[in-house]
Parts: structure tokens; sequence; C-alpha cells
């Protein structure tokens, strides 16, 4: 079946301006999860969804960002007035329930000039 | 918080060469624990995992890791590396918050194996 996709692959934009970033989790998945990955820092977590339940946002790094999951399915990271440290992958991963194995995006490559 | 340690930023061997890379994390309580890898230009995909059980867990091409538990450690092995081993590791640990698993990731280890 198919895997988790997102959209777009690359975006560039202007400092100060909004960005929305998609993610389609496997069908009948759960759990999704956004990271952000910078060069040599490892992927660092944003935020968690888990059915119904309200989201985990304890990663998230400002309140400029923000996400919502519809209908447990699609979900998008919105990150307002971007900043040049905004630039990195974001990825996003989901899983069949909390704590099993993730399966990953190919990510967005943002960057902020 | 929960943190993860992986000790070998960069590792370069020579095929055939054995390989072990470290993980550490923080605290116990219940934890799931795995090992994923990232092939250049590919997605993060599971290399191997742990939830209970024998504390020696086998995964793909070769891998194995031990679970100490005493240690903190899960430490990812192979006896002999090939060239298509080259990739990104990245050792992660779920830890259980409420009804919940909170994921961890650690930096990652870069390999580099010469033919």
């Amino acid at each position: 079946g198919a895997g988790v996709s997102q959209s777009p692959s690359n975006k560039v934009t202007e400092k100060g301006k909004d960005v929305e970033l998609r993610c389609d989790p496997i069908s009948g998945h759960t759990a999704l999860y956004w990271y952000r990955q910078s060069l040599g820092q490892g992927l660092e977590f944003l935020i968690y969804f888990q059915g119904n339940s309200a989201p985990d946002k304890s990663g998230l790094p400002s309140d400029r960002f923000s996400a919502e999951r519809t209908g447990g399915s699609v979900s998008t990271l919105t990150i307002q007035r971007t900043q040049q440290e905004d630039s990195a992958v974001y990825l996003c991963a989901s899983s069949l329930v909390t704590g099993s194995e993730q399966f990953f995006g190919p990510g967005t490559r943002l960057t902020v000039l | 918080a929960q943190s993860v340690s992986q000790h070998n930023h960069h590792v370069i061997l020579s095929e055939a060469a054995s390989l072990e890379l470290g993980c550490n994390y923080s605290y116990g309580g219940t934890v799931n624990l795995f090992w994923y890898v990232q092939y250049p230009g590919q997605h993060l995909q599971l290399l191997l995992k742990y939830f209970s059980g024998d504390p020696l867990v086998k995964g793909i091409k070769g891998f194995e890791a031990e679970f100490i538990k005493s240690k903190f450690s899960f430490n990812l092995r192979k006896p002999s590396v090939q060239w298509s081993d080259t990739a990104e590791y990245f050792c992660a640990v779920n830890s259980r918050s409420g009804g919940s698993y909170i994921p961890t990731f650690g930096r990652g280890t870069s390999l580099i194996v010469h033919p």
C-alpha cells in the first residue's frame, strides 16, 4: 500500500511569510508525528497526534508553529512569520498505534530566505 | 525529559570490519527502543526494534542490537559491514507517558563504508 506522503517536497519562502506543510499518513494509522531535521542535529520532535486525543504539542519551538489533523487522517503543519532558523527538513511519520514503529515520509525541505 | 545519546557522530570503516554504534538513554520506566536507518536519498526506515522479551534483537541486513536495562543502553552491531551499509543511523526511544508514548531520537551516526 501507499506509504506516508508529504507535500511540497521543497518550499522556498521569504522571511516573514507563512507556510503550510502537508502530511498524508498511512491509512489506518492512529498516530501521527511531526519532526524537524537539521544538519547534524538529529530529529527534533515537534508534535504528536493520537486518535481523537488532544495533540501533544510539547516539542513545538514557539507559538509560530501549529498543526492540525483533520478527520484523523491528513495533517497540516503551519509556520507563521517564518524565520531563517526555521530552515530545515520537516518530516512526518505515522504509526499503527502509539509506541509502535514509525513509518516516515520523504520530508519537506523548507528554505527561508 | 528523556534524552538519547549516540556516542559516535561519524564512523568510517572498511568493508568486512565489525561495527558497534552506541546508544544510551537517560531514564527508565517503560520504553520501546528502535534503530532507524536513512540510506542516501531515501526515507528513514526501521532497522530493528525492542519492546520486551529477548534483549538481543535481530533486524534486517544482518544487524542486531542488545538491550541492557541496567546500563540504559541499546547498542547496534554488525559483524561485517558492506559498502551498502553507508547511511545515517538513528537510535530512538519511545517513553511511556500516561497513555501514550513520546518519541526521542538521538542525533544520528553517519557511517561511511569504504569498498
